[in-house]
């Protein structure tokens, strides 16, 4: 069966640092997606930045990038160049191929400091 | 683009009241999910529809939880004799296509409270 997991219950950073989230999961398929999403103070959810299982290049969005590593099934969130704004709450996700469920780890709550 | 549009933002009811979620997707999109948020659980799965037909339905309590969806510009979560243990946030998600690799756009969520 599938499973998300982070770790990090919370992580506090002082703005215009790097932060790195992390998240491990399971699956059985060898084709399969990841994801990061925000949540924002308000309650909005929103999409960040994919990765897929058969790219070996780690994908790069704006100030987001990820760390695959593929045989450790995991996949960390990076973060450069933080703001006050990206103080959220980050949740990793994943899909297996041809699955339509997508499936949330607990999140991380990210607080960046002034 | 008005995103995802679930209503109301807010209900309260009395437990063994009756709850009806509504959600309209995104013009176009032919997926639409729901979950469910609780501080204990986090994002829960619930079900999903794929060009309005039931598809995965894996995460449904079994019992009072019902989803439909009659048409392509709305979808309802259906909660029969509501308990204390359903107050959550309920989500509702939309996303162009029924694929995996697919992007999923959210709604702001209907906060339940069952008293």
């Amino acid at each position: 069966a599938q499973k998300v997991t982070q770790t990090q219950t919370s992580i506090s950073v002082v703005e215009k640092t790097t932060v790195t989230m992390d998240c491990v999961y399971e699956t059985r398929d060898s084709s399969y997606f990841l994801f990061w999403y925000k949540q924002t103070a308000s309650g909005e959810i929103v999409f960040l930045i994919r990765q897929d299982s058969y790219k070996k290049e780690n994908a790069t969005v704006g100030h987001y990038s990820l760390n695959f590593q593929k045989p450790k099934s995991s996949i960390g969130l990076i973060i450069t160049a933080t703001q006050i704004e990206d103080s959220a709450v980050y949740f990793c996700a994943m899909r297996d191929y041809n699955q339509g469920k997508l499936i949330f780890g607990q999140g991380t709550k990210l607080s960046i400091k002034p | 683009n008005a995103g995802v549009i679930q209503t109301p933002r807010h209900k309260v009811t009395g437990k063994g009241q009756e709850a009806t979620l509504w959600c309209e997707p995104i013009s176009g999109h032919s997926a639409v999910f729901w979950y469910r948020q609780t501080i204990v659980q986090g994002l829960e799965f619930l079900t999903y529809f794929r060009n309005q037909a039931p598809i995965d339905d894996s995460g449904m309590p079994k019992e009072r939880f019902s989803a439909q969806m009659p048409n392509q510009s709305h979808s309802t979560l259906k909660i029969q004799s509501t308990q204390p243990q359903d107050s959550a946030v309920y989500l509702c998600a939309s996303s162009l296509v029924d694929s995996s690799a697919e992007t999923l756009y959210f709604g702001s969520g209907t906060r339940l409270t069952v008293l």
